[in-house]
């Protein structure tokens, strides 16, 4: 298993501003991944970060809204750029151990005013 | 592409009785499947797996059977209590190099006294 701590737990952020969500891991993990839980709706992956390259994103998601950087294999960091209120979500950072089997963290619920 | 296909909640039961949470899948390959929780205000936990044709999961008195006939993985629990009040996720990870995990939409469960 892995244990995985995410700040801010929750924020409340004016429009227009930005967020940068930590993520850390208490082992090395090679892949972490950033996903959005939008009110009442399912996880969709935003990005996933390699130690040592350019994050991956998925489709919809690009870099200059959610930078995302990954300077060692236990952290990460996920930006929310120029904020609005379809923002709001939770965002979970995550990690695998097993193929398939995801280890989250609590979650950074978000919400722009 | 990849999905999952849950029965929309609300679902609202007394303590002690018999859960059936409905998940359908379509992958190509043999994917692997899970059910994830999530409790209020918590991130999201691995639950059960279930990883070829004919495996059954289990956890907490929660079972789920992976039939590749029906392409289905249902959630069951004989008796429920309060505190399995939750969100619950099936998802499945099927190709690719880690194996990306595609979840379904969330079924709410309240058990209430």
């Amino acid at each position: 298993s892995a244990v995985i701590s995410q700040k801010p737990s929750r924020d409340i952020c004016q429009r227009g501003t930005s967020l940068t969500i930590q993520c850390q891991v208490d082992s090395q993990v090679t892949m972490m991944f950033w996903y959005r839980q939008q009110p009442g709706q399912s996880l969709t992956l935003i990005a996933t970060a390699n130690q040592g390259s350019e994050a991956t994103y998925e489709s919809g998601f690009v870099i200059d809204k959610f930078p995302i950087s990954r300077p060692n294999l236990t952290f990460s960091t996920l930006t929310v750029s120029n904020m609005s209120p379809e923002d709001s979500s939770i965002y979970l950072c995550s990690v695998v151990l097993d193929p398939g089997e995801l280890f989250f963290g609590e979650g950074s619920r978000l919400t722009v005013l | 592409g990849n999905s999952v296909t849950q029965m929309e909640g609300p679902v609202t039961l007394s303590e002690e009785a018999f859960l059936t949470i409905n998940c359908t899948y379509t992958a190509t390959g043999y994917p692997s499947l899970f059910w994830y929780v999530q409790y209020p205000g918590e991130g999201l936990q691995l639950l059960l797996k279930a990883t070829k044709a004919d495996d059954k999961g289990s956890n907490k008195g929660f079972e789920a059977t992976y039939r590749k006939e029906t392409t289905s993985f249902h959630l069951e629990k004989g008796s429920v209590q309060v505190s399995d009040s939750a969100v619950y996720f099936c998802a499945l990870s099927a190709g690719g190099g880690y194996q990306k995990v595609t979840f379904g939409t969330g079924t709410k469960l309240q058990v209430i006294p």
